[in-house]
């Protein structure tokens, strides 16, 4: 089946350690995006990639960046993660090739914790 | 700017009950809407969407109709079950393709046998 795929399910780092998260796809869509998500809160986009255009939101911390090496996949990278980065963070995908009326496929999201 | 406003949370009810869950929605022109459920640890489902007044949306007992006259989209089910029990998100997009969703707050929602 298609689908979005995150590894891993769980990350523990250190306050400070810088740490990757990545997300991959086999639905060939051409938008991929990342979402902070906190304990009984909604997700909050951090930054989204149409095709390689780059799309940050304007208050998503300097600390956090993203790569999108090819369409397949897409990484997250936090510099140095303080505990206040602890929380849930999804990958999402959809297709600009909707007319306009996409729907976002979400991972299952790694649960990071900074200790 | 574009805001969703859900049904404050947690609801509770009895399996086999009748389920509202209530969003409303502020935007300019004709948003996609689309509710999402989350299951404990995972991330988050799409369960209905609807792209145009008078659309209704509908999977698994859950409907959702798109009123654009109130401006919003309620989510309904006629009979919960258990396995039900989940953070439904309420959520719109302007659509196009790499439009970010605006979701609600989000409603906890837990079935009791």
């Amino acid at each position: 089946d298609a689908m979005v795929i995150q590894n891993p399910r769980y990350q523990v780092t250190q306050f400070g350690k810088p740490v990757t998260l990545s997300c991959s796809q086999t639905l060939n869509h051409n938008v991929m995006y990342w979402y902070q998500q906190k304990s009984s809160q909604a997700p909050k986009l951090l930054f989204h990639y149409y095709d390689k255009d780059f799309n940050n939101e304007a208050d998503t911390p300097d600390n956090f960046q993203s790569r999108r090496p090819n369409t397949s996949f897409c990484f997250l990278d936090i510099r140095s993660p303080g505990l206040g980065d602890a929380a849930m963070y999804l990958c999402a995908t959809s297709s600009a090739w909707t007319g306009g009326r996409n729907e976002q496929y979400f991972g299952p999201g790694t649960r990071l914790t900074v200790t | 700017g574009d805001s969703v406003t859900q049904m404050e949370g947690p609801v509770t009810l009895s399996e086999e009950a009748f389920l509202t869950i209530n969003c409303t929605y502020t935007a300019t022109g004709y948003p996609s809407l689309f509710w999402y459920v989350q299951y404990p640890g995972e991330g988050l489902q799409l369960l209905l969407k609807a792209t145009k007044a008078d659309d209704k949306g509908s999977n698994k007992g859950f409907e959702a109709t798109y009123r654009k006259e109130t401006t919003s989209f309620h989510l309904e089910k006629g009979s919960v079950q258990v396995s039900d029990s989940a953070v439904y998100f309420c959520a719109l997009s302007r659509g196009f393709g790499n439009e970010k969703l605006t979701f609600g707050t989000g409603t906890r929602l837990t079935i009791i046998p």
